[in-house]
């Protein structure tokens, strides 16, 4: 099945810094990574994702690259703010006859200090 | 537009005793429902997926159950708790495309 690791498990930056989160993916056959965003004791929210078909997206502030060959795709935030302190999820799916799911990697908690 | 719904909120149930978590979908029909769970500091489980009523497929062997008795209504079981299943059990939902969406969440605490 897939197997998706995630790095780094932690990563602490000053407000306005940039933060980058990287993770690996298995299973060639996947073809679509969302990104998640967990706030302490909420549910996690889906922030952004990509497609297999593309390589680069991007949202505002948050933006997520895709490396199809080397199995792994990353998450990039500038200009950081104190409300962006979070624990990060990637995931992996594809997509199977009217379903898919995901597999998620382990997570990132976020810091970014005012 | 799309709502998910889980209740209780929070529950706390001694160990041995039986449960019953409960997970609705508003604004969608023939949604794909999804129950995971989160223990504390820890990623994301799945336990039980279903495309359709009746329809359970299971990831992981455990003493939990699923079922999906209605097309938006999807439940999870358990016949006697242990304390290892203690977390925080997350449903979620997703249409015709990938894109998953997590309801509010039930935090379980086995005493």
């Amino acid at each position: 099945g897939e197997n998706v690791e995630q790095h780094p498990s932690t990563l602490s930056v000053q407000e306005g810094d940039s933060a980058v989160i990287k993770c690996t993916y298995s299973d060639s056959a996947s073809n679509y990574f969302p990104w998640y965003k967990q706030e302490l004791g909420k549910r996690p929210q889906l922030i952004i994702d990509i497609r297999s078909n593309v390589g680069e997206k991007k949202d505002q502030r948050i933006a997520v690259t895709l490396n199809k060959t080397a199995k792994h795709f990353s998450l990039h935030i500038t200009e950081t703010q104190p409300e962006d302190s979070a624990v990060y999820f990637c995931a992996a799916s594809r997509r199977n006859s009217g379903y898919s799911t995901l597999t998620f990697g382990k997570g990132t908690m976020l810091l970014v200090s005012p | 537009s799309q709502t998910i719904h889980q209740w209780p909120a929070t529950l706390v149930q001694p160990v041995g005793s039986p449960l019953s978590l409960e997970c609705t979908v508003e604004g969608t029909s023939n949604p794909n429902l999804y129950w995971y769970r989160q223990a504390a500091g820890r990623g994301l489980q799945l336990l039980f997926y279903s495309v359709g009523i009746g329809q359970i497929s299971s990831e992981v062997p455990q003493n939990l159950s699923a079922s999906r008795p209605q097309d938006r209504q999807f439940i999870l079981s358990s016949k006697k708790l242990l304390l290892s299943d203690s977390g925080f059990y997350l449903c979620a939902w997703s249409g015709s495309s990938n894109e998953q969406y997590f309801g509010p969440g039930t935090r379980l605490t086995v005493t």
